[in-house]
């Protein structure tokens, strides 16, 4: 079966940088685009980005443009996510899901890696 | 940007439907997907492209889109379904996914 497993989150200061790493098996990764999607605490669910299977194509939301970049190692079956010149704001759990293929939603899901930024 | 509107809360006693809509320009246009997260827990997909259901997901969910709504149903609801639900849209203009702000379901 599908899993996803997030690592790298925890608590950094502002301004600071993180990069978080999700593990995929179970699945063809290479076959598949995959998302970073977040959620602040309390909060609602928040799209961060999406690659294609191969790593061509990058989509970002606005609010981490520029700030963020999503790539991945298909060799080794793992999705990573560089977040530099953090705020306060980009506090939160970070999810890594699969997408089933060119369709941009989210049949599988990992359990969510936290990031903590605060001084 | 496109945005979705879903009701913050939804109430529902034990055995009735339950209905959760989602609201967006031209939303039938779309393809909605919708996700089911129970506190602490990460979301799972309970509908896919407006209508259809993943393997596991029992048939008391539905879902529907038309027009400017887009709908889920649960039919005969019991306390397992006391979660918050969210629907998703892939907004090709902006090449951006859309979340509603999610909607929590009590069951009374």
């Amino acid at each position: 079966q599908v899993q996803l497993v997030e690592s790298g989150g925890g608590v950094v200061q502002p301004g600071r940088s993180l990069r978080l790493s999700c593990a995929a098996s179970g699945f063809t990764f290479s076959d598949y685009g995959m998302h970073w999607v977040r959620q602040a605490p309390g909060k609602g669910l928040e799209w961060v980005a999406v690659i294609s299977y191969d790593g061509s194509i990058k989509y970002y939301a606005d609010s981490v443009k520029g700030r963020i970049t999503m790539s991945r190692d298909n060799s080794k079956n793992t999705l990573f996510l560089q977040m530099n010149s953090l705020r306060v704001e980009d506090t939160a759990v970070y999810y890594c899901a699969k997408d089933p293929g060119y369709s941009y939603y989210f049949d599988s899901w990992g359990q969510g890696t936290l990031v903590t930024v605060s001084s | 940007s496109y945005v979705l509107t879903q009701p913050s809360s939804v109430s529902v006693a034990p055995g009735k439907t339950a209905s959760i809509t989602c609201g967006g320009s031209n939303i039938g246009s779309k393809s909605v997907h919708w996700y089911q997260q129970k506190p602490g827990q990460a979301p799972v997909l309970v509908v896919y492209d407006d209508r259809d259901r993943p393997s596991g997901i029992p048939e008391r969910f539905s879902g529907s889109n038309s027009e400017n709504t887009a709908t889920l149903t649960i039919s005969r609801v019991d306390a397992g379904d006391e979660a918050d639900y969210y629907c998703q849209v892939w907004d090709l203009s902006s090449t951006h996914v859309v979340f509603g702000g999610g909607t929590k379901l009590t069951v009374l």
